[in-house]
């Protein structure tokens, strides 16, 4: 199966840390990525992760791949008010269709004051 | 180079009405692609094209057809609107270089509401 799996909410104030998570089903994926929504807009990609990494680290977002339970993560840093956004996580596999990506329900960040 | 864009931004239409999203992108792509978003759902991937005067179907592909006729353009067509269409639908394409990331530029969103 392709089930990517996130949580809806997270609320965090603003100079902390926050960590959203992520559970994916597939183990053939290559790579592993986080976009990122903000209100009113279309997806862009934050970063990406190879599968046979454990960690990424790119100024504040740091993300965390453990390839055993197939759960990944990303931290961000100093969390600002600009944060505030949908996060998806996603996971890629080559089919004989073409490269497509599986998206989770996506993880609504809140950042208060 | 204005990337993806979609039109239009905004519709609302009347069960059994129908009609045709347009979206375009500049960046020479080859995979173009038609989700639409629904709340808890996240993105679900209704077609895809992997090229010129290709198309395939998607995760939930049921009342709506495509057509890629250029490789700039990719169109989404509900020929009779159902009300549980209504939905924010997103166009995107990618290059999908071998072995490379996957990334995928999205256009800005078509919201529609079916009454």
């Amino acid at each position: 199966g392709e089930d990517v799996e996130q949580s809806l909410f997270l609320s965090v104030r603003e100079g902390d840390s926050s960590v959203i998570n992520c559970t994916y089903t597939d183990s053939s994926s290559t790579y592993l990525y986080w976009y990122k929504q903000e209100p009113g807009a279309g997806l862009q990609l934050l970063t990406y992760i190879f599968s046979n990494m454990d960690m990424k680290q790119d100024q504040r977002l740091t993300v965390l791949l453990n390839k055993k339970d197939k759960h990944l993560s990303l931290r961000i840093a100093d969390t600002q008010t600009g944060d505030s956004a949908i996060y998806f996580c996603a996971e890629s596999k080559v089919t004989g269709g073409g490269n497509k990506l599986t998206f989770g329900t996506g993880t609504q960040l809140k950042v208060e004051l | 180079n204005a990337g993806v864009t979609q039109t239009p931004k905004f519709r609302v239409l009347k069960t059994g009405q129908s009609m045709t999203l347009l979206c375009a992108q500049d960046m020479n792509h080859e995979y173009m692609y038609w989700y639409r978003q629904d709340p808890g759902m996240g993105l679900r991937l209704i077609h895809y094209s992997v090229g010129e005067g290709t198309t395939a179907k998607g995760e939930v592909p049921d009342g709506y057809n495509v057509s890629r006729l250029k490789k700039q353009n990719f169109l989404l067509g509900l020929e009779s609107a159902a009300p549980s269409q209504t939905s924010v639908y997103f166009c995107a394409s990618s290059s999908n270089p071998p072995g490379a990331p996957h990334e995928q530029y999205f256009g800005p969103g078509t919201r529609l509401t079916v009454t």
